[in-house]
């Protein structure tokens, strides 16, 4: 099965220091992966996929095909950017998406 | 543009009871999805549908759930009879094709089963 995991259900850092929220997924050939976000009372939205390679927020995500891993990172966290984020792969062959988890962000003041 | 709709935003039904909900995608986007999200999870796919046929409903309970998308254009997911285990946020999403279109989120339809 085409998994994706992501190992922290909730994380909570101070404003103003680094952010990396991990997302692991199972190995299959070419993987396709995203990042997406819930704002508090907001609609869930993409934040970045790995193939555009751009920074959206100041978050970037880098595929590491040896880790089997697609960690989301912010160098410095600001109380906006506190929300569900989910890590979702897409499934080769098909237009459907598979969801990690999600984790719960939090960004103290 | 508008986003997508989906109406009721809350649906509150006893068990054994049968439920309708409603999904508007973006206009001219032909692929529309039905997700569950279950607390504590991320959204599960249902059914995805390409214009008015199905691409894939793999994961959708057909012994109870069923989905339609006449004309291609709106939908409707219904659950008939609905179980303790479907209380859930119910989302609908719609992108232009498949193939690596981004897919649009609706607000989602938020299910509870007593």
């Amino acid at each position: 099965a085409q998994r994706v995991t992501q190992p922290e259900k909730l994380l909570s850092v101070f404003k103003g220091a680094p952010v990396e929220l991990k997302c692991n997924y199972s190995y299959s050939g070419s993987p396709e992966l995203f990042w997406y976000v819930q704002y508090s009372r907001q609609r869930l939205q993409l934040l970045l996929r790995h193939i555009s390679r751009e920074s959206i927020k100041g978050f970037t995500a880098d595929l590491n095909k040896g880790e089997t891993s697609f960690h989301l990172k912010k160098p410095f966290a600001q109380e906006e950017d506190s929300a569900m984020y989910y890590c979702a792969r897409r499934i080769q062959g098909a237009q459907k998406l598979v969801f990690g988890q999600g984790t719960r962000l939090t960004i103290n003041p | 543009e508008a986003g997508v709709a989906q109406s009721p935003r809350y649906k509150i039904i006893e068990k054994r009871q049968s439920v309708a909900f409603w999904c508007n995608p973006i206009s001219g986007h032909a692929t529309l999805y039905w997700y569950q999200q279950i607390l504590g999870q991320g959204p599960k796919l249902l059914i995805q549908f390409q214009n008015n046929g199905v691409v894939d409903d793999s994961q959708l309970p057909k012994d109870r759930f069923s989905a339609e998308r006449l004309k291609g254009v709106d939908s409707t997911l219904k659950i008939q009879p609905a179980k303790l285990e479907d209380s859930a946020v119910y989302l609908c999403a719609s992108s232009l094709g498949t193939g690596g279109w981004e897919q649009y989120f609706g607000p989602g339809t938020r299910l509870t089963v007593t």
